[in-house]
């Protein structure tokens, strides 16, 4: 069965400072990974995808992950944090041999705090 | 252009009453979602439909019906509210059958649903 952990519930970072949103999954096959962003009473937004191809992908609000199959790792980076990127990040996965819309799996949630 | 539109953003029932949630999309997906999103439990799905005429069960469908009425329309409906399903309730929708060619999904913003 396929999941994904998200193990930090709350990650905080000064403004400026590099940041990183911990994130690994378990699948059968090769998996679909994303991030996805929430902002306060917003729904979720997509930042960005790992399908196949370069290990490092780069995303929206200049966020990047890096896709780590020996270690089972899809984490969120970015250089320098900003006080807007402060909100809550999901990781979901997606097993590519389900062709079911039912299977993708959310993690818990990070809140990521940036302070200035 | 509105994307994903969810009414009521707020509703509050007593136990026993019934409701229904609306949503619908305007960027031509075939496919809907509805998610659940429980404080540290990430969102989890309810009922999701892959194209128009069609809907199946998600992680979490017990107490919940759901109506594909068109294309853009996908309603969520609660025949008897429960204290246990004050949540947060998301649609979303996505492109092509399934989840889309990668399962790229957008969100509405949001019903906020307490059940006293």
């Amino acid at each position: 069965a396929q999941s994904v952990a998200q193990p930090e519930d709350q990650v905080n970072v000064a403004e400026g400072n590099p940041l990183t949103v911990k994130c690994t999954y378990s699948v059968s096959g090769n998996p679909y990974l994303f991030w996805y962003v929430q902002y306060p009473n917003r729904g979720l937004q997509f930042l960005l995808k790992y399908i196949t191809g370069d290990n490092l992908v780069k995303g929206s609000y200049g966020f990047e992950a890096e896709f780590n199959k020996s270690q089972t790792s899809f984490h969120l980076k970015k250089p320098s944090a900003l006080v807007s990127d402060s909100a809550l990040y999901f990781c979901a996965v997606r097993d590519p041999g389900y062709s079911s819309a039912s299977k993708i799996i959310f993690g818990s949630g990070t809140r990521l705090s940036i302070r200035p | 252009n509105a994307g994903v539109t969810q009414t009521p953003k707020f509703q509050v029932l007593k136990t026993g009453q019934s409701m229904t949630l609306q949503c619908a999309q305007d960027m031509n997906h075939n496919s809907m979602y509805w998610y659940r999103q429980d404080p540290g439990m990430g969102l989890r799905l309810i009922y999701y439909s892959a194209s128009e005429g069609t809907t199946d069960k998600g992680e979490v469908p017990n107490g919940y019906n759901v109506s594909r009425l068109n294309k853009r329309e996908f309603s969520l409906r609660l025949e008897s509210a429960a204290p246990s399903q004050t949540s947060v309730y998301f649609c979303a929708s996505s492109e092509g059958p399934g989840q889309g060619a990668d399962g790229k999904l957008f969100f509405g913003s949001g019903t906020q649903l307490s059940v006293l």
